[in-house]
């Protein structure tokens, strides 16, 4: 059974401020991680891939914790063009039916 | 620069109508897919397809069908539409496998269709 865990939030973090959240997924198989961002009514785009040994873009650090099946996303400085929901994303490799979404997690920062 | 078109933004229909939802992506891309999302629920995938006339179920299939005749679109119906269909609807697409079914690389969705069943 495949499932990944998010907390829903919301998350409200004064602009400026480091927040992180994790995703927890349960199948030890899966391989491929990603964090996608969607903001209201509009659809999700990848915001980055989730590498073993961990990756930054920018503000955005994404870890990945095999040992404890999670990943998580980090964002300093946060601006106000950060509220969105991040989505956790997680495959199993193959098809598409081994790709799993997370419900997101909703961020407001606030000014 | 990837484009994912859906046929239209917002969508009003009555129970037990057939409704067609269509995408095109343009970007010669062998997988396209189709979720719905939910408050709570989050997305789920409906129908997938990695080559022109191959189609696969999803998680939750019932009630829907797809076609994809062309590469570059692909069609969802909903042949006899219900209330409980009432989501939003979003198509994706994704370089893969050459139709192996295979694929790591980003989707990249659609704006979305809100859909009404009344």
């Amino acid at each position: 059974r495949k499932e990944v865990e998010q907390d829903p939030g919301p998350f409200n973090v004064p602009e400026g401020a480091t927040v992180a959240f994790n995703c927890t997924y349960s199948n030890s198989a899966s391989q491929s991680f990603f964090w996608y961002r969607q903001d209201c009514r509009k659809e999700p785009k990848l915001l980055m891939s989730v590498y073993s040994s961990g990756n930054e873009d920018g503000r955005f650090t994404a870890q990945l914790n095999r040992a404890s099946q999670y990943i998580s996303l980090l964002i300093r400085d946060s601006k106000l063009s950060d509220s969105a929901t991040y989505l956790c994303v997680v495959s199993l490799g193959g098809g598409a039916d081994g790709l799993t979404f997370g419900k997101g997690t909703h961020l407001i920062i606030q000014p | 620069d990837v484009k994912v078109t859906q046929s239209s933004r917002y969508l009003v229909k009555r129970t037990g109508e057939k409704v067609f939802l269509e995408c095109v992506q343009d970007m010669d891309h062998e997988n396209m897919f189709w979720y719905r999302q939910d408050p709570g629920l989050g997305l789920r995938l409906i129908y997938f397809s990695y080559d022109v006339k191959m189609k696969e179920k999803g998680d939750i299939p019932e009630g829907y069908s797809v076609s994809r005749e062309k590469k570059e679109r692909f069609s969802l119906i909903l042949e006899s539409a219900s209330t409980n269909q009432t989501s939003m609807y979003l198509c994706a697409s994704t370089p893969g496998g050459g139709g192996s079914r295979l694929f790591t690389d980003t989707q990249y969705f659609g704006p979305g269709t809100r859909l009404t069943v009344l």
